[in-house]
C-alpha cells in the first residue's frame, strides 16, 4: 500500500497565520489526493480534491498544491474556527490510505 | 445536502461478528458508490472497501474474506459486516458517500470488541 506520510502532528498557531500542512507519499500519485477536516465531535469535511480544486462551500483561505510526492494544504489566515485534525488521501493506487492526521491548536 | 449516520452495537464479543448500518437522508443511493472507512486508536484512518448502489462491491485486500458489504435502496440504508472481529478491530467506523475520495462522511460510530 502507499505510505502517506504526514506532518507535523500536530500545530499550534495564532488567529491570522499562514499555516502549512504536508504529506508525503512512498509513490508517485499523480495528483489524486484529497484534504480533509474533522473539527471535534463532527464528521470529517471534504476541503479539497485532486490535490488542489476547492470543494464546493470551501472558504478560499483553504489551498492544495503539490510538488511531486509532496502535497501540502495551506490556511492563509487561520480563524478559530479551524480548531481540528486535518488528513491526507491518496486514491491513486487500490486501497485509498491516509495520512495520520494533523491537530492544529490556536494559541 | 446529504447526511449519512451510522448506527449498531457498540459493544461486539470476540470472534463474533461486527455488524453496521448507514442510514442517508437528503439524497438517494443511486447513483453513487459507498464507502466504509475505520480509525483504529493510535493509527491512521483505514479504507474498508465500497458497495455501489447496485450492489457491486469492492474490498481492502487486508480485510477481503472478513468483510461482506450490502446495501438496500427502498430503505436507503447499505451495510457492513465484519466476521471473526478481535481486540484490533476496536475504533471509530464511518460511512461515506464516494468511492476513493468521499465527499460526505457520518459521524463515526464506536465499535469496541471485548468479552
Amino acid at each position: 500500500d502507499v505510505q502517506m506520510t504526514q506532518f507535523p502532528s500536530v500545530m499550534s498557531a495564532s488567529v491570522g497565520d499562514r499555516v502549512t500542512i504536508t504529506c508525503r507519499a512512498s509513490q508517485a500519485i499523480s495528483n489524486s489526493v484529497a484534504w480533509y477536516q474533522q473539527r471535534p465531535g463532527k464528521a470529517p469535511r471534504l476541503l479539497i480534491h485532486s490535490s488542489s480544486t476547492l470543494q464546493s462551500g470551501v472558504p478560499p483561505r483553504f489551498s492544495g498544491s503539490s510538488s511531486g510526492t509532496e502535497f501540502s494544504l495551506t490556511i492563509s489566515g487561520l480563524q478559530r474556527e479551524d480548531i481540528g485534525t486535518y488528513f491526507c488521501l491518496q486514491h491513486n493506487f487500490y486501497p485509498p490510505t491516509f495520512g495520520r492526521g494533523t491537530r492544529v491548536e490556536v494559541k | 445536502q446529504v447526511q449519512l449516520q451510522e448506527s449498531g452495537p457498540g459493544l461486539v464479543k470476540p470472534s463474533e461478528t461486527l455488524s453496521l448500518n448507514c442510514s442517508v437522508s437528503g439524497g438517494s443511493l443511486d447513483p453513487y458508490y459507498w464507502s466504509w472507512i475505520r480509525q483504529i486508536p493510535g493509527k491512521e484512518l483505514e479504507f474498508i472497501g465500497y458497495i455501489f448502489y447496485s450492489g457491486s462491491a469492492n474490498y481492502n485486500p487486508s480485510l477481503r474474506g472478513r468483510v461482506s458489504m450490502s446495501v438496500d435502496t427502498s430503505k436507503g440504508q447499505f451495510s457492513l459486516n465484519m466476521r471473526s472481529v478481535t481486540a484490533a478491530d476496536t475504533g471509530i467506523y464511518y460511512c461515506a458517500r464516494g468511492r476513493l475520495q468521499p465527499d460526505s462522511w457520518g459521524q463515526g460510530a464506536l465499535v469496541t470488541v471485548s468479552s
